[in-house]
């Protein structure tokens, strides 16, 4: 069973415009992990937060973690066309990554 | 240093047929994990497996099964294929230590007809 909702499912920007996704998740966490998804492709690991982390950066994504709303959310900014993909977030508990349980995406699409 | 390694990357079966997918981790990394991703369910996890040991098992009938060698090399079986088991089987590859990120294969793509 999926852990939570990722919203919105579907979200189409131009090209440089700042891309935001949600993820909401039910149980207690360890870490919470976004990954890339090209079409019908492998998962690109993008970024890892811990529980006790509020923000991360990494290059033109920013993550944030609020663990008492159960939520996180991804910024992209200054998006591009290679940007277009499915993003999913994905948590463990305290076994570490071995188990993550996913979110149902969100299909990003950058216009040109 | 070279990345997960799934093998085949596509597939394609009759019915009943059983079919078995291999999955080479990340040099150093001990715990191998599998998924199913289908556009009805999404991502679902299958079983996981640390130095030759299964840990975790998901929600899966006992068609699905799968083994991990001494050199962490992992194999996911599937026997008397069915339609629903079409879908794209992916494998991560994990050190097995905690707060650290699990890396993903390409995929087969696994098509049952």
């Amino acid at each position: 069973s999926q852990q939570g909702e990722e919203d919105p499912q579907a979200l189409s920007i131009q090209e440089g415009e700042n891309a935001t996704m949600n993820c909401s998740y039910k149980t207690s966490i360890n870490n919470l992990q976004w990954y890339r998804q090209n079409s019908g492709r492998g998962l690109v690991h993008l970024i890892l937060i811990r529980s006790n982390e509020r923000e991360k950066h990494s290059g033109r994504l920013r993550v944030t973690l609020d663990t008492s709303k159960k939520s996180s959310s991804l910024l992209i900014t200054a998006s591009r066309a290679a940007d277009t993909a499915s993003y999913f977030c994905a948590t463990d508990n305290a076994q570490g990554a071995q188990k993550l349980v996913f979110g149902q995406g969100t299909r990003l699409t950058i216009n040109p | 240093k070279a990345g997960v390694t799934q093998t085949p990357r596509y597939l394609i079966k009759t019915r009943g047929q059983q079919v078995t997918l291999s999955c080479s981790p990340i040099s150093g990394h001990r715990s191998v994990s599998w998924y199913q991703q289908t556009p009805g369910q999404g991502l679902q996890f299958l079983f996981e497996y640390f130095s030759e040991t299964q840990r975790n098992k998901g929600n899966f009938p006992g068609r699905f099964s799968g083994r991990q060698f001494s050199n962490s090399r992992s194999e996911m079986n599937v026997s008397t294929l069915e339609l629903g088991d079409s879908a794209l089987y992916l494998c991560a590859s994990f050190t097995g230590s905690a707060n650290t990120e699990a890396f993903f294969g390409q995929g087969t793509r696994l098509t049952v007809v």
